[in-house]
């Protein structure tokens, strides 16, 4: 089966500062790969997906993450940080070839510093 | 549009109770996902339905766990004889179908508290 590692539970950055969150994968067989967010007492939303297609992808309120073969990794960033983007962040990884069903990892806490 | 919904939002039971929850997908979704996701950790695959049949009930924890579709729309998934260590956030997914990389689409959760 597929696993996820996040590092850092917890990353704190000023308002208007770079926002980095790593993911990393385990897996010889490069797999889809998910960043969902969670704000408190909502469902999570997808931000991006990488599906093979361009490394770099580009997802929702400014968010990108980059998808890098030799690394295993598909680290988040955003270049600027809102108050708006405090929230739980979780990566998620999925088998291309075994079934739909997502492995996330433990999630990252975002606190934004006015 | 409507999203997925699950009902309750909230549930307090007692040890060694039978309870239900349920899940609303989006309209015209063929999969179906349910996950359980403890304090501080993230969502863990339990089941996921291709329409009305079990695709894969491979994360479901012990036979106390059980979850049915019975008309591919809406899902149940039962437990019985609650315990403590079943207190968590159950979430519930669907998607267009279970081919990926289809993005899923979750609910709001319920929080199940076992006392």
């Amino acid at each position: 089966a597929q696993s996820v590692t996040q590092l850092g539970s917890h990353v704190s950055v000023s308002e208007g500062a770079l926002v980095l969150l790593r993911c990393n994968y385990s897996s010889s067989v490069p797999p889809y790969l998910f960043w969902y967010v969670q704000y408190p007492n909502q469902g999570l939303q997808l931000l991006l997906k990488y599906t093979s297609a361009a490394t770099l992808v580009k997802g929702i309120n400014g968010f990108e993450a980059e998808f890098k073969k030799s690394e295993t990794s598909f680290h988040l960033t955003k270049p600027s940080a809102h108050m708006s983007d405090a929230a739980e962040y979780f990566c998620a990884v999925s088998d291309r070839g075994t079934g739909n069903q997502f492995y996330f990892g433990t999630g990252t806490s975002l606190t934004v510093i006015p | 549009g409507a999203g997925v919904s699950q009902t309750p939002s909230n549930k307090v039971t007692e040890k060694g109770k039978y309870v239900e929850l349920r899940c609303d997908p989006i309209s015209g979704h063929t999969a179906l996902y349910w996950y359980r996701q403890s304090l501080g950790q993230g969502p863990e695959f339990l089941i996921y339905f291709q329409g009305t049949g079990a695709a894969d009930d491979s994360g479901l924890p012990n036979d106390r766990f059980f979850a049915v579709r019975p008309e591919g729309s809406v899902s149940t998934l039962k437990i019985q004889r609650t315990e403590r260590g079943d207190s968590a956030v159950y979430l519930c997914a669907s998607s267009l179908e279970a081919s990926l990389p289809n993005e899923q689409f979750f609910g709001p959760g319920t929080r199940l508290t076992v006392l």
